[in-house]
C-alpha cells in the first residue's frame, strides 16, 4: 500500500511558467514533508521542506503548500528554468524522536521545461 | 563539505557474481540507507541501518544482505548477481532524532549481465 503519492508519472512546461507538482499521502502520522530533485546518473538533493504546524514554505522560486485535511503537498516553481528538468520526489516522516527516522517516497514525477 | 560518497559510479558484473557496494559517509549519522531506484517504480528501501552491527530490511531485501561494521561505512552485497538486479543504488544517511531529511550519495548504476 502506497502511503506517499505522485500520481503523474511526468509533467511538461513551458520555460517561465510555473510548474505544479502534486503529492498525497495516506498516514495521518506523517508530518514532516521534503521534497528531493534528482538528475539522471546522480543522488536525489534536497530541495525544500514543511512540517505540519505551517501551510507553506517559501526558498527562492520553490514554494511548497501543504493541505493537512486534504493529506495533500504541492510544490510550485515560479518561474521554471530548463534546469529545473528532472525527477522530483516527495517524501514523508511521522512524528517521532526515536532511531526509526525512515522517509517514506513517492515514486517521482519527471519534470520537462521546454525552453 | 559533508558527503556520502559512494565506491563506483558505474559497475559491470557477470550474473552469479558476488558484488559489493561501498558507502562511506563523513557526518557521523546514526542511520544509513540502501536504495535502488528503477524507471517507474521509484526509490524502494533495500536495507537500512540506526547504529553499527544493526540492520534491518527494507522493502525488498531479496538477494541482498548488508554490513555495518563500523559507524561511517555502509556495505550493500548481491550475494549472486542476477541480470534483475541491474539498476540505480543510492546510498543514504541521516541522523537521529527530529526532523532530519537524508544526505544521499551520487549513486552506482550496477548492470549484470
Amino acid at each position: 500500500d502506497q502511503q506517499v503519492k505522485q500520481n503523474s508519472p511526468s509533467l511538461s512546461v513551458q520555460e517561465g511558467r510555473i510548474s505544479i507538482l502534486n503529492c498525497d499521502y495516506t498516514n495521518s502520522m506523517f508530518d514532516y514533508f521534503l521534497w528531493y530533485k534528482k538528475y539522471p546518473a546522480e543522488g536525489p538533493t534536497f530541495l525544500i521542506s514543511i512540517s505540519s504546524i505551517k501551510d507553506k514554505n517559501e526558498d527562492g522560486r520553490f514554494t511548497v503548500f501543504l493541505n493537512k485535511s486534504a493529506k495533500h503537498l504541492s510544490l510550485h516553481i515560479v518561474p521554471s528554468q530548463p534546469g529545473d528538468s528532472a525527477v522530483y520526489f516527495c517524501a514523508a516522516s511521522p512524528t517521532h524522536t526515536g532511531a526509526n527516522s525512515k522517509l517514506t517516497f513517492g515514486k517521482g514525477i519527471t519534470l520537462s521545461v521546454r525552453p | 563539505d559533508v558527503k556520502v560518497t559512494q565506491s563506483s559510479r558505474y559497475l559491470v558484473k557477470r550474473t552469479g557474481e558476488k558484488v559489493f557496494l561501498e558507502c562511506v559517509q563523513d557526518m557521523d549519522h546514526e542511520n544509513m540507507f540502501w536504495y535502488r531506484q528503477d524507471p517507474g517504480l521509484g526509490l524502494r528501501l533495500i536495507y537500512f541501518s540506526y547504529d553499527v552491527k544493526m540492520k534491518e530490511k527494507g522493502d525488498i531485501p531479496e538477494g541482498y544482505s548488508v554490513s555495518r561494521e563500523k559507524k561511517e561505512r555502509f556495505s550493500l552485497i548481491l550475494e549472486s548477481a542476477s541480470t534483475n538486479q541491474t539498476s540505480m543504488y543510492l546510498c543514504a544517511s541521516s541522523r537521529t532524532g527530529g526532523y532530519y531529511g537524508y544526505t544521499f550519495g551520487s549513486g552506482t548504476r550496477l548492470t549484470v549481465v
